[in-house]
């Protein structure tokens, strides 16, 4: 069984410009989660889907940033425009639905290293 | 806000000896999980541990839960040079893992 799947691995973008990382989640998983890391600190949640639908994005920093899951499959987070601090790793969960017992193993891709120069 | 603290920063051992480390958190849990992300690669899920239960093994890890300290403890045995990684714990709040920022573990052959 695939695991969760994020593209790129790395991305090197200047203060300014636009990027997308993309992720999709294990096959049936309701439940698409975005988290990010940032220089050595803690992992900070971003926001939750299920399904299509945003439950929670209550972790997005600010209104650059645009997450989005069409169809409810795979997702995309869109960092527009970039700054200095957005730089980091930011990981993708997903898991079953099932309530919360259902919820609590996330199963996490590889992330995706933003450097914003 | 932190949930998860990990004590310590940073853990550099030989091959085949033990490595302790600690986690803290704020809040009333109903479970703490363990994770491990090796360089380059993604979080992994290594145990979960209820609130009600105190102590749980799986292969060479054994973790321990103090709820009334608000602490618990990740042991791994006989330590590899796989093992190099660094370790989170994380607490679930409804759908929401809060991570601490990690001990980063060093296994020398």
């Amino acid at each position: 069984e695939a695991g969760v799947t994020q593209f790129p691995s790395h991305s090197v973008i200047e203060k300014g410009q636009t990027v997308t990382l993309r992720c999709d989640p294990i096959s049936g998983h309701d439940n698409l989660y975005w988290y990010r890391r940032v220089m050595g600190k803690e992992i900070k949640f971003l926001l939750h889907f299920v399904k299509e639908s945003k439950q929670d994005e209550s972790g997005m920093p600010n209104n650059r940033f645009l997450a989005e899951r069409t169809g409810g499959t795979y997702s995309t987070l869109k960092v527009q425009p970039a700054e200095l601090e957005d730089s980091g790793v930011y990981f993708c969960a997903s898991s079953p639905a099932g309530g919360a017992l259902g919820r609590s193993e996330q199963f996490f891709g590889p992330g995706t290293r933003l450097t914003v120069l | 806000s932190q949930q998860g603290e990990e004590d310590p920063q940073a853990l550099s051992i030989q091959e085949g000896e033990n490595a302790t480390m600690n986690c803290s958190y704020k809040t009333s849990i109903n479970n703490l999980q363990w994770y491990r992300q090796n360089s380059g690669r993604g979080l992994v899920h290594l145990i979960l541990i209820r609130s009600n239960e105190r102590e749980k093994h799986s292969g060479r890890l054994r973790v321990t839960l103090d709820t009334s300290k608000k602490s618990s403890s990740l042991l791994i045995t006989a330590s590899r040079a796989a093992d190099t990684a660094s370790y989170f714990c994380a607490t679930l709040n409804d759908y929401k893992l809060s991570f601490g920022a990690g001990t980063t573990v060093t296994v020398r052959a």
